[in-house]
């Protein structure tokens, strides 16, 4: 069964750095597609970036520049590294996929999230 | 890209069908087919309850179903049970490698 885990949410001032993690097992983050996702509290999902097998990432006008999608093959791990961390970037991070078709085509395979705070 | 626009609360009687709305632009739900809806219980995941528009994936009961005219798609959930009260996300490719989601309604079963 395909499972993703994430880990690496944290307490953060803002301006801060933090690198989200997110483990695949049963399934190869270097063929598919990986996004983020986020949830302020209270608010609704919002996707945060995209990276593709050919390792080509995308991402949100509100995180552009301040945020890095990438992924670690050996380790089968995807990553966001987040910098210059603003208050409104607190959420619920999950990452998600679509295991077969396009990637926008439908997240069916997410992981449980895991929470960042940005704070002073 | 704005967010796509959701009623925030929804309410129906078990057994009854209640429907959902998601209204967007000619660039994301008017523009592609790729409209996908998912059911969020707080502290879980979010889970896939239909994709492209109208299809469903394995495991997700028929009595829900999805639909799409112009800008605005739709969820139906018919012969609503309990376990149905959830947060409804829609979502919609928005060109440029780019998704939006909705900002959610909460469904409540009387």
């Amino acid at each position: 069964e395909v499972r993703l885990v994430e880990s690496g949410g944290d307490l953060i001032q803002p301006g801060g750095s933090l690198r989200l993690s997110c483990a695949a097992s049963d399934f190869t983050v270097s063929n598919n597609f990986l996004s983020w996702v986020r949830q302020a509290p209270g608010k609704g999902l919002e996707w945060v970036s995209v990276i593709f097998a050919g390792d080509n990432t995308y991402y949100a006008d509100s995180v552009k520049g301040r945020f890095t999608i990438s992924r670690d093959n050996s380790k089968n791990t995807l990553y966001l590294q987040m910098n210059s961390l603003r208050v409104e970037d607190t959420a619920v991070y999950y990452c998600a996929s679509r295991l077969e078709g396009l990637w926008f085509g439908g997240f069916d395979c997410w992981g449980q999230g895991t929470r960042v705070t940005v704070s002073s | 890209q704005s967010a796509l626009t959701q009623p925030p609360s929804a309410s129906g009687s078990p057994g009854q069908s209640v429907t959902i709305s998601c209204t967007g632009t000619s660039s994301d739900v008017g523009g592609y087919k790729y409209v996908s809806w998912y059911q969020h219980h707080p502290g879980k995941a979010p889970k896939l309850m239909i994709y492209e528009v109208s299809k469903r994936p394995s495991g997700v009961p028929d009595r829900f179903s999805g639909s799409k005219s112009g800008n605005t798609a739709s969820l139906t959930v018919s012969g609503l049970q309990a376990e149905d009260e959830a947060d409804y996300y829609c979502s919609s490719y928005g060109g440029s490698n780019n998704v939006v989601f909705g900002g959610g309604t909460k469904l409540t079963v009387l």
